[in-house]
């Protein structure tokens, strides 16, 4: 059983609106990153937070943003959304220091833009 | 820059069998973890196995192997008796340790493992 959950699941929106995903970490865990994966390719890293402050970030413009709560909860918020923005938006959290863990990921939402 | 590469896109095995993937990797770093994750079609990214690139002993989870060559590069999952459940997409990825570690999974671009009764 995952203790990451995302919601939600799936949804579809149109080209120009702004859409909130969200991710409730497993349990003790305050490093929360976000993935976006396109059909078909492998994830990319969008950002990671960290005590609720950005501490990375991957290739993709500031219309790209997040948030993270003092419950360790955390949002990706995108404006202006675009048709390449359709996607498999996945939340992973880890505890800090334990890298060679990895990550435990959310089954993620899946993102339509039309 | 890190790179990862899995130049297979589709493979397939007969349950019980044995299958390898392939992985390439490149980095400037000497602190670094690699990893394996399994993507079903439930899409969640299970953790397979892992791999700290300071550690000469090739990691072994069950049924589940890695073949490390850091000199190559190269980090390799072998899966012995290959079950049906096994099938799935399968991503090789790299993370950076210590002062480096933005907490930056690169991942490959995935092989599709089916397995065949």
């Amino acid at each position: 059983e995952t203790g990451v959950t995302q919601s939600p699941t799936h949804l579809i929106k149109t080209r120009g609106q702004q859409v909130t995903l969200r991710c409730s970490s497993q349990s003790g865990h305050n490093t929360v990153s976000w993935y976006q994966q396109a059909l078909g390719q492998g994830p990319q890293f969008i950002f990671q937070y960290y005590r609720e402050e950005e501490n990375g970030r991957g290739n993709f413009p500031p219309r790209f943003s997040g948030l993270q709560f003092p419950n360790y909860s955390s949002e990706l918020n995108v404006n202006a959304l675009e048709l390449d923005d359709s996607a498999l938006y996945l939340c992973a959290s880890s505890l800090p220091g334990q890298q060679a863990d990895g990550y435990t990921f959310g089954s993620g939402t899946r993102l339509t833009v039309v | 820059a890190q790179t990862v590469t899995q130049s297979q896109p589709e493979m397939s095995v007969q349950e019980a069998e044995t299958v390898t993937l392939s992985c390439t990797y490149d980095t400037s770093e000497n602190n670094y973890y690699l990893f394996w994750y399994k993507q079903p079609p439930s899409r969640q990214m299970i953790l397979v196995i892992r791999q700290e690139a300071y550690k000469q002993q090739n990691a072994t989870e069950n049924r589940f192997s890695v073949n490390f060559q850091k000199a190559a590069k190269s980090f390799s999952l072998k899966i012995s008796d290959s079950q049906l459940g096994d099938t799935a997409m399968y991503f090789c990825a790299q993370r950076l340790g210590g002062s480096s570690n933005t907490g930056k999974l690169i991942f490959g671009q995935g092989t599709t493992l089916q397995v065949k009764p």
